[in-house]
Order: C-alpha cells, then structure tokens, then sequence
C-alpha cells in the first residue's frame, strides 16, 4: 500500500524567503510522485511532477521537487517566496501514471507568506 | 486551455436524499475519477473510470454511489441516500490513457455538498 506524510500541517514564511514543504511517502513500486497546490475556493492545480528520469523536477511559479529514493522523500522548494504563494500545497503518489492509477494524497500543508 | 468543470459549485441538500454532481472532464482523456475532502480531512479517492465501467474503487465507494458517463461529454456521481458524514467537497478530475510517461490528473474547481 502507498502513503504519503506531509510535515507540518502549516507553514509560515516571510515574503522573499526560502519555502520549503516536507513530503515523505512510502510505496513498494516505484513511486510516481506529484505536488498539487488549492488556492481559495478553487480546485486541484499541479505544480509538478517525478515520473522518471531527473529527479530534480521543476514546476510552474518557480517551485522544484527533488526525487530522493535513499530518504523516500519529495520536498517542495521555491527559494523566495510571494504574497500569491499562499495556498494549500498537497503532496500525492500513484502506483500507475497511464493507465489510470489513483492518487493518494498527504493532509496537506497550508503556506502562509508574511509580508 | 481544456479544463475539467463541474456543476453545481455548491449543493445543499436533506439527509435521505438523492444527489447527482455532475462532471465534463477534458474533451480527449479517458480516464475520469472522483475524489472528495472532507473539511479539514486529505483528499480521498472514490472511484476511477475507463472505457465505460470501474476501473477501481476505495472502500468510502459503497453501493450508496455509483458513476456513470450518460453521454459522450458527461461524467456523473450519484449518491442514492445521503447521509450527514457525505458532506464534502467532491472533485472530478480526468487523464489522458496509454500515453508514456502522462497520465497527470487534471482537476475540476469541486462541488460543496452540505447534508443536513
């Protein structure tokens, strides 16, 4: 079975500072592994994703991922933050990329960027 | 930009009821999922969808639900007698198939359904 633990339910930064978002998973294949980010009131955006290949993955809006088998790990990065960062960031795992694997997805982690 | 949409964006509805939220996932994928949140709770997946039956399913998808694609466009999730732990947000998404190394899963804006 697959998991996902993000830590730290809530994390604040001050605008232009390093954001980091802590997700480790847990998976007996190799894992396919993805960041969403909600904003208000809205749906499910990807800002990344690690299928195969280079395990430093780069996203939309300045956010990268890297893929660290040895840790299990797939932390989120963006080295400044901005007002338009907050948002709740989901981290999430698939067994299956094409055809059609669910999603497993962490608690979440809501980012709070201080002025 | 194709997106996934959903109607309605809020359903409120008496416990026993009937609801159908309605989904039109990305015009060329062929896969289609329901997921929800709970307030407060992760996202859970419900059920996913090919070539017009059930692909897979958790355990929350009991026989209270059910999906169905009525028409070419339209991807629906029925639940037959609400009960009050239904309330949720409940989100479509949708993939592409047998395209190696997609298979990103696009989502829907939600539907906030409230039992009373």
């Amino acid at each position: 079975a697959q998991s996902v633990t993000q830590l730290g339910s809530h994390v604040s930064v001050s605008e232009g500072a390093l954001v980091l978002l802590r997700c480790n998973y847990s998976s007996s294949v190799p894992p396919y592994l993805f960041w969403y980010v909600q904003y208000p009131n809205q749906g499910l955006q990807l800002l990344l994703k690690y299928t195969t290949g280079a395990t430093l993955v780069k996203g939309i809006n300045g956010f990268e991922a890297e893929f660290k088998k040895s840790e299990t790990s797939f932390h989120l990065t963006k080295p400044s933050a901005h007002m338009s960062d907050a948002a709740e960031y989901f981290c999430a795992v698939s067994d299956r990329v094409n055809q059609g694997g669910k999603l497993i997805f962490g608690q979440g982690t809501e980012l709070s960027v201080k002025p | 930009e194709p997106e996934v949409t959903q109607t309605p964006s809020h359903q409120v509805t008496q416990m026993g009821q009937e609801v159908i939220l309605r989904c039109v996932p990305i015009s060329n994928h062929l896969y289609f999922y329901w997921y929800r949140q709970i307030l407060g709770q992760k996202v859970e997946f419900l059920v996913s969808f090919y070539n017009n039956e059930i692909s897979e399913k958790s355990e929350i998808f009991d026989d209270q639900f059910s999906v169905e694609r009525p028409d070419g466009s339209n991807f629906t999730l029925k639940i037959r007698s609400t009960k009050l732990e239904d309330s949720a947000m409940y989100f479509c998404a949708s993939s592409e198939a047998g395209k190696a190394g997609d298979g990103t899963q696009y989502f829907g804006p939600g539907t906030r359904l409230l039992v009373l």
